[in-house]
């Protein structure tokens, strides 16, 4: 069975700072994966996706991700993080085979700090 | 394109009432998902459907009946709603193409008293 693990429920930064954001995934093929984030009373926003080739993917908003097969991950990250940014953030793991179907991981939540 | 759209956006229900959310896309998706979201967690799949008249079970389908009449329309029941479903649902739809995402509708709020 496919898992997302998000081991940070709630991580603060500066406005400015860098930002990386952590997510373990468990899937016994190679998974699709995406970033998702989410503003309070609002759905959800894809931030990027992988499904294959380049490990390094470049998303919307000035956001990026690297998929790590040896470690089993996909970590967000942003090099300068904006008061916009503060939202919650989830990584999914899906696949094409399995009708689509994505699991969430339990989500992150960012506040920015000024 | 209107995308993924839920009915209705908000809503209070008794315990023991019934009550049917409609979701609703105009991409010609193959592919229709419910989802229900609570606080501290991620999405969880109620149940989906991969065509026309066909659902399938997700992982937390108990208390809910789907349908998939038309291919447009994908259909979320409660027959007897209780507390516990108190939650945000969201509906989500995939083309079942090669490599394509879902698009997921605005959600629905449910409050079960």
């Amino acid at each position: 069975a496919q898992s997302v693990t998000q081991p940070d429920i709630h991580i603060t930064v500066s406005e400015g700072a860098s930002l990386e954001l952590r997510c373990n995934y468990s899937y016994g093929a190679t998974p699709y994966l995406f970033w998702y984030v989410q503003s309070p009373g609002q759905g959800l926003q894809l931030l990027l996706k992988y499904f294959s080739g380049d490990t390094l993917v470049q998303g919307i908003k000035g956001f990026e991700a690297e998929f790590k097969r040896s470690q089993s991950s996909f970590n967000l990250r942003k090099p300068s993080v904006h008061w916009s940014d503060a939202a919650e953030y989830f990584c999914a793991v899906g696949a094409g085979t399995n009708a689509g179907k994505s699991t969430f991981g339990d989500g992150t939540t960012l506040t920015v700090k000024p | 394109n209107a995308g993924v759209t839920q009915t209705p956006k908000f809503r209070v229900l008794k315990t023991g009432q019934s009550m049917t959310l409609l979701c609703a896309q105009d991409m010609n998706h193959e592919y229709m998902y419910w989802y229900r979201q609570d606080p501290g967690m991620g999405l969880r799949l109620i149940h989906y459907s991969v065509g026309e008249g066909t659902t399938a079970k997700g992982e937390v389908p108990d208390g809910y009946n789907v349908s998939r009449l038309k291919k447009q329309n994908f259909l979320l029941g409660l027959e007897s709603a209780a507390p516990s479903q108190t939650s945000v649902y969201f509906c989500a739809s995939l083309s079942g193409r090669y490599q394509e995402t879902q698009y997921f509708g605005p959600g629905t709020r449910l409050l079960v008293l």
